[in-house]
């Protein structure tokens, strides 16, 4: 069975850090990309970042390019989000989630399938 | 970025009823269309890939159709467990993005 359990959210102070931790497993977590995805309260889902499978590429949405590190460590299945020079605005649940097909490279997409439970980050003096 | 509109944001029906949900992408996006749905403190779940194919384990109930840039979802019989927000996402380039949400209450 898929499990994806993040970790690492909290309170924290505008302008602080905050290291987010999924662990998988239930499936080869060297094989797929992943995915964070955060939802503000009340608000929609907004695609965050995401990282090849083998860690080699990554990708992130224009709100947290440069504040953000998207990393994973494929020996202990573990994906991790770095967020620095956090604000108000990244207030949201965050969740990582797998993708559909395994070994998906630059030429090919696919979206996430399984989700985790996600972890509460608030932005807040 | 591609912008993804979603019509209705909000529809009430009945149990029975079949719903149709309609996303719209700002420029073509092939078939790279997925949906999701949500219920209240829950996390997302995976309904279909690729405009059509549905994720292991969802019910025949929902289909998608669709390219290029107008998509649909289409409940067949709505069921109590079928209320929910439902979010349609392109995946053809980064950033992804998401429509706003269609909100399925009970009427």
């Amino acid at each position: 069975e898929v499990q994806l359990l993040e970790s690492g959210g909290g309170l924290v102070k505008p302008g602080g850090s905050l290291r987010l931790s999924c662990a998988a497993s239930g499936f080869t977590f060297s094989s797929y990309g992943m995915s964070w995805v955060r939802q503000a309260p009340g608000k929609g889902l907004e695609w965050v970042s995401g990282i090849s499978y083998s860690g080699g590429t990554t990708y992130y949405a224009d709100s947290v390019k440069g504040r953000f590190t998207v990393s994973r460590d494929n020996s202990k299945n573990t994906l991790v989000l770095q967020m620095r020079s956090l604000r108000a605005e990244d207030t949201a649940i965050y969740y990582c989630a797998k993708a559909t097909e395994a070994y998906c490279g630059s030429d090919c997409y696919t979206p996430n399938d399984y989700w985790g439970q996600g972890t509460q980050v608030t932005v807040s003096s | 970025d591609i912008q993804m509109t979603q019509s209705p944001s909000s529809l009430s029906a009945s149990v029975g009823d079949r719903v149709t949900v309609t996303c719209r992408a700002s420029q073509g996006i092939r078939n790279y269309l997925a949906w999701f749905q949500q219920k209240p403190g829950e996390a997302p779940k995976s309904l279909i890939y690729a405009t059509s194919s549905l994720q292991s384990g969802v019910p025949s109930k929902f289909s998608g159709s669709g390219s290029g840039t107008d998509f649909t979802l289409t409940i067949s019989s709505l069921q109590p467990e079928d209320f929910a927000t439902y979010y349609c996402q392109q995946y053809i380039s980064y950033p992804w993005t998401f429509g706003q949400g269609t909100k399925v209450e009970i009427k």
